[in-house]
């Protein structure tokens, strides 16, 4: 079946400039996750959706970014007056809780360059 | 929420097993362990997890200590393409979040 998918795979802006970052989750996954990866860094936890329950923002750097999640599927980061250091690889993954396993699928990622 | 410590980079032979070892020595009862691994340029992958019994799935085997505080993931039979960073992760209690660290970087050569 079709996995976690997001767009656009590559994204360069302009300092200052709104960009959005979309996600589709697999279908029937009640978990949502976007993480931030810088070059030849681990993954930084940003924000997490779970169901119906308020978003768990504490990973999120400053107030330039948010996030939403409609209809409890598809979600969008948005990053506001980007700047150079937002550059990185922004990852989203979903899970099913269902079962127990809280196993992460996680999509290819979008390249954001900001110049 | 329990941190893990792993080294930094580790080789491999192809065809030896590879031992990644991780350190979680501040890892309460209910936290599970879990392991990913990335290889370049893709998300990461899901390999295995376990809470206090030895686990072993078609990619890898997972060992961890009775204490818990520390655990290893064993892949048996190296390839080239198992070359990618690895993350040992404890899964924060009550949620579903992973908290990702630096990991290790494996690299198999032949």
């Amino acid at each position: 079946g079709a996995g976690v998918s997001q767009s656009p795979s590559n994204k360069v802006t302009e300092k200052g400039k709104d960009v959005e970052l979309r996600c589709d989750p697999i279908s029937g996954h009640t978990a949502l996750y976007w993480y931030r990866q810088s070059l030849g860094q681990g993954l930084e936890f940003l924000i997490y959706f779970q169901g119906n329950s308020a978003p768990d923002k504490s990973g999120l750097p400053s107030d330039r970014f948010s996030a939403e999640r409609t209809g409890g599927s598809v979600s969008t980061l948005t990053i506001q007056r980007t700047q150079q250091e937002d550059s990185a690889v922004y990852l989203c993954a979903s899970t099913s809780t269902s079962g127990g396993s809280y196993e992460q699928y996680f999509g290819p990622g979008t390249r954001l360059t900001v110049t | 929420d329990a941190k893990t410590t792993q080294p930094t980079s580790m080789d491999c032979a192809e065809g030896r097993a590879a031992n990644l070892p991780c350190n979680h020595s501040t890892i309460s009862g209910n936290e599970y362990v879990y392991w990913y691994r990335q290889i370049h340029s893709q998300g990461p992958q899901y390999i295995i997890h376990g809470l206090k019994n030895n686990e072993t799935n078609e990619m890898a085997s997972l060992i961890i200590t009775e204490d818990r505080k520390s655990s290893t993931l064993i892949l048996p039979h190296a390839t080239l393409r198992d070359t990618a960073v690895y993350y040992c992760i404890v899964r924060v209690s009550n949620t579903d979040k992973l908290i990702f660290g630096t990991g290790t970087r494996l690299q198999v050569f032949p």
